[in-house]
């Protein structure tokens, strides 16, 4: 089953604009990573947040986490149209034999 | 030079009929991995190798046997093909750190399955 639901499923914005994308997931996690996807290609990492850490920044990303509320979400500023692309969140859970557990994804489209 | 290539990356066969993904990474890491993502893009754990050991194996069908002759290289091998593994198939590794794994994953491009 997916560990993660994201939402939303798809969202379209300017370029410049900000793209906010959430996951919700359901267990202990021992951390939290999200993953792009251009169109059929695989998946590239784009940052990992552990459990204990609460923000973090990577260029124009910046993520959170509120493990009370098993929740995370993704923020893209300035967004350009090579943004467009597929965002999972994947979950390492806590004792759950050393695997990583995507959500369902977010599809961002930016438009020029 | 690709970290994680698989081969082939489109396959097109009929039910019934066996097949084989191969991967290899080049990265050095212990650990390979092989995804499912389907139609809806869902990806979904289907098996994991540690330095050639299976470490996980998600209730896949018995006609998928992965192999793993060394710790660079993850095959998957599919036999009676059936309709609904028509999907990509994504091969990933992942390295071990001085922490531990924190299950950073490195892909491959995917090898698109369609079984008619």
């Amino acid at each position: 089953s997916q560990q993660g639901e994201e939402d939303p499923q798809a969202l379209s914005i300017q370029e410049g604009e900000n793209a906010t994308m959430n996951c919700s997931y359901k267990t202990s996690i021992n951390n939290l990573q999200w993953y792009r996807q251009n169109s059929g290609r695989g998946l590239v990492h784009l940052i990992l947040i552990r459990s204990n850490e609460r923000e973090k920044h990577s260029g124009r990303l910046r993520v959170t986490l509120d493990t009370s509320k098993k929740s995370s979400s993704l923020l893209i500023t300035a967004s350009r149209a090579a943004d467009t692309a597929s965002y999972f969140c994947a979950t390492f859970e806590t004792g759950g034999g050393n695997k990583l557990t995507f959500g369902t994804g977010t599809q961002l489209k930016v438009e020029l | 030079d690709t970290a994680v290539s698989q081969t082939p990356k489109y396959l097109v066969t009929q039910m019934g009929n066996d097949k084989s993904i191969k991967c290899e990474q080049n990265l050095g890491h212990d650990t390979m991995y092989w995804y499912k993502q389907d139609s809806k893009k869902f990806l979904k754990i289907m098996f994991s190798y540690n330095n050639k050991e299976l470490i996980i194996n998600e209730t896949v069908p018995n006609r998928f046997s992965p192999k793993s002759p060394d710790k660079a290289h993850l095959n998957l091998h599919i036999n009676s093909l059936e309709l609904g593994d028509s999907a990509v198939y994504f091969c990933a590794s992942s390295p071990r750190t001085a922490r531990g794994n924190t299950g950073e994953l490195f892909f491959g491009e995917g090898s698109r399955l369609t079984v008619l």
